[in-house]
C-alpha cells in the first residue's frame, strides 16, 4: 500500500532564507505525487505536481520540488521565503488505486522577521 | 470563476442531530470526494465518487453518508453515528482523464463543531 511520511511537524524559517521541506513515500512502482499549500482555515491549494519526465518541478509561488527514486523522496524547496508562505505543506502519492490519494501529515512553517 | 464551493463554513450541531454539508463544483470534474481534517492527522479520505449515482467508502466511512444525484454536488451528511464528528471538512474533485492526470482541487472547506 501506498504511504506518505513527512518527518517535520513544525520548521521554523527566517524571511528570507531557504526553506526546504521533506517528504517520503512509499510505493511499489513510479508515484504520483503532489504538493499542496493550506492557510489556517482554507482549503488545500496545488503548488506542484510530479507524474513523470524531469525529476525536478516548477510550481507556483516559487516553489520547485526534486522527485528522487533513489531516496523515495519528493522534497519541496524555496530559495527565499516570504512572510505569506507560513502555512501547513502536505505531501501526497497518488497511483496505487484510481482516485486514493495518500497524505502525509503535514508540515507547519512558521516565518519569523 | 470554475471553482469548488462548500457551505456553510462553520456549522454546530447538538449531539444526537444529523447534519449536511453541502459540496459544489462548476469543473464539469466527474470525480468528487469527502475528506476529513484532524490536527496531527493530515487528511482521511471519508467517501468518493466517480460518477454520478455511484460512491465509495474511504478508510473512515463509518458514521457518515453521502449522495450524488448530480455531477456538480456531492453532499455529505454526518450522522449521529459518528463518535467524534467535531472536524474540519474538505471537499475535492478531479476529472480524471487519467490516472496520470488525476489531480484533486479543493473547497474552502467546513468545520464541524459538536456541542
Amino acid at each position: 500500500a501506498q504511504s506518505v511520511t513527512q518527518p517535520d511537524i513544525h520548521i521554523t524559517v527566517s524571511e528570507g532564507a531557504s526553506l526546504e521541506l521533506r517528504c517520503n513515500y512509499s510505493y511499489g512502482a513510479t508515484p504520483y505525487l503532489f504538493w499542496y499549500v493550506q492557510s489556517p482555515g482554507q482549503g488545500l491549494q496545488l503548488l506542484l505536481k510530479y507524474f513523470s519526465g524531469d525529476t525536478l518541478v516548477q510550481g507556483i509561488k516559487g516553489f520547485e520540488a526534486e522527485f528522487k527514486r533513489s531516496q523515495s523522496s519528493f522534497n519541496l524547496r524555496k530559495p527565499s521565503v516570504h512572510w505569506s508562505d507560513a502555512a501547513e505543506y502536505f505531501c501526497a502519492v497518488s497511483g496505487d488505486s484510481w482516485g486514493k490519494f495518500q497524505f502525509g501529515a503535514g508540515t507547519q512553517v512558521v516565518v519569523t522577521p | 470563476d470554475g471553482g469548488i464551493t462548500q457551505s456553510p463554513k462553520y456549522l454546530f450541531r447538538k449531539e444526537g442531530q444529523n447534519v449536511t454539508l453541502s459540496c459544489e463544483q462548476n469543473l464539469n470534474h466527474d470525480a468528487m470526494y469527502w475528506y476529513r481534517q484532524d490536527p496531527g492527522q493530515g487528511l482521511r479520505l471519508i467517501y468518493y465518487s466517480q460518477i454520478v449515482n455511484d460512491f465509495q467508502k474511504g478508510d473512515i466511512a463509518e458514521g457518515y453518508s453521502v449522495s450524488r444525484e448530480k455531477k456538480e454536488s456531492f453532499p455529505l451528511t454526518v450522522t449521529s453515528a459518528q463518535k467524534n464528528p467535531t472536524a474540519f471538512y474538505l471537499c475535492a474533485s478531479s476529472i480524471p482523464a487519467s490516472q496520470e492526470t488525476d489531480t484533486q482541487y479543493f473547497g474552502p472547506g467546513t468545520r464541524l463543531t459538536v456541542l
